[in-house]
């Protein structure tokens, strides 16, 4: 079945510092890809998406972009903020049905100022 | 618009009780998810909900059910508590259009089991 490796964890950065969070996948076919956040003592919040093959998902001035060459979703920002602290999972449908999501195990993001 | 609603926000029971948490959908979402998340971990698929029937489910034994109401409203119950259910238990919901429809997220029921 479907399914997601991410990078291992926690990331560590500095306010403005450049931050790339590697998420590979396994998929057949060419499914729709997310990357989730989730605050501290919060749910999970949709940050971006893809749905097919080179397609660019942006939000809040993160991006990332789905390459099948690579199997590869890396969440990208250009410059962090002490407010993007936060876990952050890769997910893609799997399943038969609709709406099945495996996640990634999750990145621990903490920026300092 | 309101987004994902659940109920209670935390709970605490003992083992071999039984619990039900509650979720709202979005609205205009006709599907509704659950899911478990152990501390530290992502969240792991339980089982959905469409038309108010079962529509697929996660690895999770027959002690976890559910059921959803004509307003797409939906309940998750889970009988003979262990302590391994302590988790954060995440509703989602969506329109049952596509594989790769998008999920939303409620902010979760956190449940510990002493």
């Amino acid at each position: 079945g479907n399914s997601v490796t991410q990078m291992e964890g926690p990331v560590t950065l500095s306010e403005e510092a450049f931050l790339t969070i590697n998420c590979t996948y396994t998929a057949t076919g060419y499914p729709s890809l997310f990357w989730y956040v989730q605050y501290p003592g919060e749910g999970l919040q949709l940050l971006l998406k893809a749905t097919k093959a080179d397609d660019k998902g942006s939000n809040k001035g993160f991006e990332a972009t789905y390459r099948k060459e690579t199997t590869s979703f890396h969440l990208e920002k250009g410059s962090v903020q002490v407010s993007d602290s936060a876990v952050y999972f890769c997910a893609l449908p799997t399943g038969t049905s609709y709406g099945k999501l495996t996640f990634g195990q999750g990145t621990i993001l903490t920026v300092h100022p | 618009d309101a987004g994902v609603t659940q109920s209670p926000t935390h709970l605490i029971k003992t083992r071999g009780q039984q619990v039900t948490l509650r979720c709202s959908p979005k609205s205009g979402h006709d599907t509704v998810s659950w899911y478990q998340q152990a501390l530290g971990q992502g969240p792991q698929f339980i089982f959905q909900y469409y038309e108010e029937e079962e529509r697929q489910r996660g690895n999770f034994p027959d002690r976890f059910s559910g059921h959803q109401f004509p307003n797409y409203s939906s309940e998750l119950n889970v009988n003979a508590l262990l302590l391994g259910d302590s988790a954060l238990y995440l509703c989602a919901s969506s329109l049952a259009q596509g594989v790769g429809e998008t999920q939303y997220f409620g902010p979760g029921t956190r449940l510990l089991v002493l």
